[in-house]
């Protein structure tokens, strides 16, 4: 049972565009949100997080969104660089240390 | 960011063997390892929670006696497929994090793909 998705499985976006990434969730105890990064053969390295008493959380290019009522969060990422070519994992939490991730959508920024 | 190291980052084993992978936090002591299981173009899946000096915590629908998991000190953390089917195919990862830290602080291994023949 996905409690977290990711609908988009790739992005590809030109270099300098933005990258909108989004994540839907089912689970209304979820109270924590997180964007994770993955580079080919290197584990997941956290990126940017949100807490569900806020809307927008903002880190440099960085910014995630996160739309309650609908429980939908999105990462956008301005303007996107080839660095910025990954996998992309949104995961959740229920006030606990357990992550729920979804499926990872891979973005290619286009030189 | 602090360093967790997984091995071996892949093997091929024969159905009916066990095969262990080991996860090591290099640079911090990781009182808390979690084990996750992924299948293609599926999500990470948590398997077990394991605090050091203490059984794991299996999710529902993880075989304990399956999956032994094993963390016995503060920087080692393994997982042992016993009797291994090719429906164990996988790729599992590690993830640790250390006394007090906040759950950004989860750092997570590179990853062990197993394919069972």
């Amino acid at each position: 049972d996905q409690q977290v998705k990711q609908n988009s499985p790739s992005l590809s976006v030109q270099e300098g565009r933005i990258s909108i990434l989004n994540c839907d969730y089912t689970n209304s105890m979820f109270d924590y949100f997180l964007w994770y990064k993955k580079y080919p053969a290197e584990g997941p390295t956290f990126l940017i997080s949100i807490s569900s008493i806020k809307d927008k959380n903002e880190d440099g290019r960085f910014t995630v969104f996160l739309n309650k009522s609908a429980k939908h969060l999105s990462l956008h990422i301005v303007p996107s660089q080839p660095g910025d070519s990954a996998v992309y994992f949104c995961a959740a939490s229920a006030n606990d240390y357990k992550l729920s991730f979804g499926a990872g959508t891979t973005v290619t920024v286009r030189a | 960011g602090a360093v967790v190291s997984q091995h071996p980052s892949r093997v091929i084993c024969k159905s009916g063997t066990s095969v262990k992978i080991e996860c090591r936090s290099l640079d911090f002591q990781a009182t808390t390892m979690f084990w996750y299981r992924q299948f293609p173009k599926q999500s990470l899946m948590l398997m077990a929670t394991s605090n050091e000096g203490s059984k794991a915590t299996y999710e529902q629908g993880v075989e304990k006696d399956k999956f032994l998991i094993n963390h016995a000190s503060l920087t080692l953390s393994t997982l042992t497929v016993t009797s291994a089917h090719p429906e164990d195919s996988s790729f599992y990862i590690c993830s640790a994090r250390g006394p007090g830290q906040g759950i950004e602080k989860l750092f997570f291994g590179s990853g062990t793909q197993l394919s069972v023949l």
